[in-house]
């Protein structure tokens, strides 16, 4: 059964950066089938995709936020990682990580669609 | 960027009752590439359906989808007590995006 699970710091500094793993257990992150996400949720509010990953290193980002987001990947570890620079209160949130699958037809591949496996989400707070 | 309204914000219904959500897209969503999730309180989401109408793995029948272009539904036969929960669209045909959540409550 795959799982995903996020870990970092839970308290973050306003302008500092937030930085948070994603481990992925009971399957390979190096799959052709999969992108890999991040999506947040400030507490009481909706949804936010933050940026995804393939195992290669290419990568897709929420233009709202992408001149602060890296998201890297360690194949070798099977995890991937997000940092946020220049925090603020805004960006406290539930962080969750997600298998996100792709469709490859015989001579294209698509876009990453939807979100099947997600982490339990872990609560960052920015805050002095 | 595609923007997803849902509505109503809150439904609120009694056990063994029919609930119909709605998602409305800004512009045409290609390939009815929309998802439907399911949150319950200090849970992530779990996938409901995706294709606009295809239920992911596991999913009881009583949840369907439809819908194409701009407008989605997604309808609970008969609510169960399990049911009870917030309910997320998602595009994925430019880019990704959510709407704002419709919650189903307990009359």
């Amino acid at each position: 059964q795959l799982q995903l699970q996020e870990s970092g710091p839970g308290l973050v500094k306003p302008s500092e950066t937030l930085s948070l793993t994603c481990t992925v257990s009971g399957g390979s992150i190096s799959s052709s089938s999969y992108y890999w996400g991040w999506i947040r949720q400030p507490p009481g509010k909706g949804l936010e995709w933050i940026g995804s990953i393939y195992y290669s290193g290419s990568t897709y980002y929420n233009p709202s936020l992408k001149s602060r987001v890296t998201i890297s990947v360690d194949t070798s570890k099977n995890q991937f990682s997000l940092k946020l620079s220049s925090v603020t209160a805004a960006d406290t949130a539930v962080y969750y990580c997600a298998r996100h699958p792709r469709y490859c037809s015989s001579t294209s591949c698509y876009l990453p669609l939807w979100f099947d496996y997600w982490g339990q989400g872990t609560l960052v707070t920015v805050s002095s | 960027e595609i923007v997803l309204t849902q509505s109503p914000g809150t439904l609120s219904l009694s056990p063994g009752e029919r609930a119909t959500l709605s998602c409305r897209a800004s512009q045409s969503v290609s390939s009815s590439y929309l998802a439907w999730y399911q949150q319950k309180p200090g849970q992530a989401p779990r996938l409901l359906i995706y294709g606009a109408s295809s239920r992911a793995t596991g999913i009881p029948d009583r949840f369907s989808g439809s819908g194409s272009g701009t407008d989605f539904t997604l309808t609970i036969s008969r609510l169960e007590p399990e049911d009870f929960a917030v309910y997320y669209c998602q595009q994925y045909g430019s880019y990704w995006t959510f709407g704002q959540g419709t919650k189903v409550e307990i009359k």
